[in-house]
């Protein structure tokens, strides 16, 4: 089972900021915070990834809680391009050879005109 | 553009047919996957190759055989599959299976079995 929560939908106005969030109650120390997208008839593109502190690179900034229960893609100026599906995904730092990839039902963002 | 390619990117086959889906990466990876995504819900692990090596199989029924013959090609064969095998089946790979490195993904291979 994955070990995030997403909301099912999401709106956001095209140019405005689009903030996606995701719970992950139970992360371990050792586990990233992933996030892909997936545009229609596309297959799934990293976003970004994270340990405890916030990052930023040229697509999004991911920031995490204090607590590391949960955090928050920021899509600073959403495009209709951004529509697509966003999952949020935990994974640990070393993997052993039985660790996986899981996706959630991920969060599916409409940017609107 | 991926630097993931797929080949085909789409596929119709019979159910007593055998087929071959590819993949292919020159980005120096040595872990691949393969993905198995129904309409309207999240990929679900399939294989993990490591250096060639198959590491994990998701319990996925025999008629799916994977196949790595080098570090930059990963196959999918298939024969005997049901109808309820169509979807789209995408192929990742990245730098190992145990680093904190993401995935890089192909567009997929949507397949439909009559």
């Amino acid at each position: 089972d994955a070990k995030t929560t997403q909301p099912t939908s999401m709106d956001c106005a095209e140019g405005r900021a689009a903030n996606l969030p995701c719970n992950h109650s139970t992360i371990s120390g050792n586990e990233y915070v992933y996030w892909y997208r997936q545009i229609h008839s596309q297959g799934p593109q990293y976003i970004i990834h994270g340990l405890k502190n916030n990052e930023t690179n040229e697509m999004a900034s991911l920031i995490i809680t204090e607590d590391r229960k949960s955090s928050t893609l920021i899509l600073p100026h959403a495009t209709l391009r951004d529509t697509a599906v966003y999952y949020c995904i935990v994974s640990p730092l070393q993997k052993t050879s039985y660790d996986k990839v899981i996706f959630g039902p991920g969060t599916s963002l409409s940017v609107i005109p | 553009d991926t630097e993931v390619t797929q080949t085909p990117k789409h596929l119709v086959m019979g159910m007593t047919n055998k087929k071959s889906l590819k993949c292919e990466q020159h980005m120096g990876h040595r872990a691949m996957y393969w993905y198995k995504q129904k309409a309207k819900k999240p990929p679900e692990l399939m294989f993990v190759y490591s250096y060639e090596k198959l590491s994990i199989n998701e319990s996925v029924p025999s008629r799916f055989s994977p196949e790595c013959p080098n570090s930059s090609l990963l196959n999918l064969h298939l024969h005997a599959l049901q109808p309820e095998d169509s979807a789209l089946y995408l192929c990742a790979s990245s730098w190992d299976s145990y680093s904190n490195q993401p995935q890089h993904f192909g567009d997929g291979t949507r397949l439909s079995i009559l």
